[in-house]
This record gives C-alpha cells, structure tokens and sequence, in this order.
C-alpha cells in the first residue's frame, strides 16, 4: 500500500520566520511528487517534482525531491501571515495517476 | 484552471437516504477522481474514471459508486448514506500534457 508521512503536522512561526516542511513516501510506482496548498477550499498547486536535486522556485517557496532518501522537503522563506495553510504532499503513482495524499502540515504565521 | 464545478455546494441528508453528487469539467480531461476529505486522514480516493464508462476503486469505495456516461461528467453516489460518510468531497482531473491536477471547491455533506 502506497503511503505518504508529513511532518510536523503543525507549526507555529512568526512572521519573517522561514519553515522547513517534510514529506516522505513509500509507493510502487513513483511518478511525481505534488506539494499542495490548501487554505478554507480547494488544495491550489505549488510544485510537481519528478527528478532528485532539482530545486523548483517560486519567490519565498522552494521545493526540492530526494529518490534515493524517498523524501522532499518544501522550504517557505520569510513567511508572512497569508501563508498560513495546511501544505499536502502527494505521490502520483501506479495506474490512472492516483495521488496519495499525506495528512498536511498545518502552518500558522503569527503577527 | 480545468473548470471545475462541483454540485451541490453543501448538502445535509438523512441517514439511508441516497445521495448524487455532481462534478463537472469543461476541458475534456481524460482522468478524473473523487476524493473525500476528513481530520487527520487527509485526502482519500474514493473512485476514479480513464475514460467515458471506465471508472475503477480507490482506497475507500465502500458504501460509494460512480458513473460517467459523458467525458464532462462524473457522479459519485452514495447508495445509502451513513453518518461516517460525512465529509468534505473533492473532484480532482489530471491534464494528461503536463501531469497537473486541479480540484473543484468541494461539496459539504453531512448525513444526519
């Protein structure tokens, strides 16, 4: 059975903080990795990784995939209060490209 | 975005009594999925579709079915709802040219 851990499952920062967010995953057929933000509706897409070391970007959020660990991480840099969300991870797997979803890590920015 | 549109936006039901809820896509993707939603579980496949009239399980298909005659369309139907089926549903659909998923708002059903 594929599976997906984050860590931690919340955080607390201030404002300005940067926060390191784990994903690690078990799954038979590894395709891609997705990170996901996901504020009161619908998850928004961050990034999709397929290859290890390639760090993606975009302006206080970076996000790199390790194969050989089995794991990513998705870095925020000076983080302000509207990133404030739960972030997913998923692995898109096997047939018909079904993603498994990790728990979230809920983020909170404080003032 | 896919354009998404999932219906109805909330939903309270009683327990035994069916429920249909709707996604619909105006992209013409291929691939598209049913996801529920619930604390400390995240994100779980319900039922997925690769095409008109194929649709096959998830992890957690008991008690739910699907349907799609129309590549527009996908249904989840929950045969006869029980209070653990309430949860926040997500259709998803994958554009098969750069493997991106998108997420329709979500419908809110609570089965009372």
């Amino acid at each position: 059975e594929d599976k997906v851990v984050q860590s931690p499952l919340s955080l607390v920062v201030h404002e300005g903080d940067t926060v390191t967010l784990n994903c690690s995953y078990e799954v038979t057929n590894f395709r891609s990795l997705l990170w996901y933000k996901q504020e009161k509706k619908a998850p928004t897409f961050l990034f999709m990784l397929t290859s290890s070391g390639i760090e993606k970007k975009s302006g206080r959020l970076s996000s790199i995939l390790d194969k050989k660990e089995l794991f990513s991480i998705l870095n925020i840099t000076a983080t302000q209060t509207g990133d404030s969300a739960v972030y997913l991870c998923a692995v898109d797997s096997g047939t018909a490209s079904k993603l498994t979803f990790g728990t979230g890590t809920r983020l909170q920015v404080t003032l | 975005d896919a354009g998404i549109t999932q219906s109805p936006r909330h939903k309270v039901t009683e327990t035994g009594t069916p429920v249909t809820l709707r996604c619909h896509q105006t992209e013409n993707h291929r691939y598209m999925y049913w996801y529920r939603q619930d604390p400390g579980h995240g994100l779980r496949l319900i039922h997925y579709s690769y095409g008109v009239k194929d649709t096959d399980k998830g992890e957690v298909s008991d008690g739910y079915s699907v349907s799609r005659s129309k590549t527009e369309d996908f249904l989840l139907t929950l045969e006869s709802a029980t209070s653990s089926q309430t949860s926040v549903y997500f259709c998803a659909t994958r554009d098969p040219a750069n493997y991106g998923y998108t997420f329709g708002s979500g419908t809110r059903l609570t089965v009372v």
